[in-house]
């Protein structure tokens, strides 16, 4: 198992519309949890960062941690063509410095 | 600077060439990082430094990749003849303070290597 999954294909969503982005992990011990935006041929972007249980928003973004369900997700609000990108999830262990990352989903956002 | 800077940004190399990649942190950043990302996957972790000091090179997959940061600033990322499974963007980043204490990891653009 992987210590993070990001299982969805890519999502197509028309403009204006909400994305919604999950993310599992196997690590119980993990604290730091991170949404990176990647364009094509680009490198990733921090967006989001979330350490406590609940959600966090930060404009048309919401990242929402469940850690009793191992869970991590992104909302895009009013979605826009310029979200169209690969959206990674990132996940760091207490004491552990290093980032482990799933391999991203497509999002396309349709005009 | 005002990013992590990355050098070359293009690199093809023929099988069995060394190569050397090189980045430079944010300044100040104590922590660097190196990740190796394939075509459609998410970055994999190679090694980190904090400061000078590499204090985690599990993910080089063989003992043909070396890292160094003598100085803790600049660093350089080195693989020693190249096989085609290198072929991958090399990313760097570097953050403020240990992830693991809220630090924010910022990337480069990368250096594409191709080996031919």
């Amino acid at each position: 198992q992987k210590e993070v999954e990001q299982n969805s294909g890519p999502l197509s969503v028309p403009e204006g519309a909400i994305a919604s982005l999950n993310c599992t992990y196997s690590d119980r011990g993990s604290q730091s949890f991170f949404w990176y935006r990647q364009y094509s041929g680009k490198s990733p972007e921090l967006i989001m960062f979330i350490y406590s249980n609940g959600d966090k928003e930060d404009g048309r973004f919401t990242a929402q941690l469940n850690k009793a369900s191992q869970y991590v997700s992104l909302l895009i609000r009013d979605s826009q063509p310029s979200d169209s990108a690969t959206y990674l999830c990132a996940v760091s262990s207490y004491g552990n410095n290093r980032l482990a990352f799933g391999k991203g989903n497509q999002v396309v956002v349709i005009p | 600077g005002a990013g992590v800077s990355q050098s070359p940004r293009y690199k093809v190399a023929k099988r069995g060439q060394d190569v050397a990649l090189r980045c430079d942190p944010i300044s100040g950043h104590v922590s660097l990082f190196w990740y190796q990302q394939a075509l459609g996957q998410g970055p994999e972790f190679l090694t980190y430094f904090q400061n000078e000091a590499q204090l985690d090179k599990s993910g080089l997959p063989s003992d043909r990749f070396f890292a160094e940061r003598p100085e803790g600033s600049v660093s350089t990322l080195k693989i020693q003849r190249t096989q085609q499974e290198d072929s991958a963007v090399y990313l760097c980043a570097s953050s403020l303070a240990p992830i693991y204490s809220g630090g924010r990891a910022f990337f480069g653009q990368g250096t594409r290597l191709t080996v031919v």
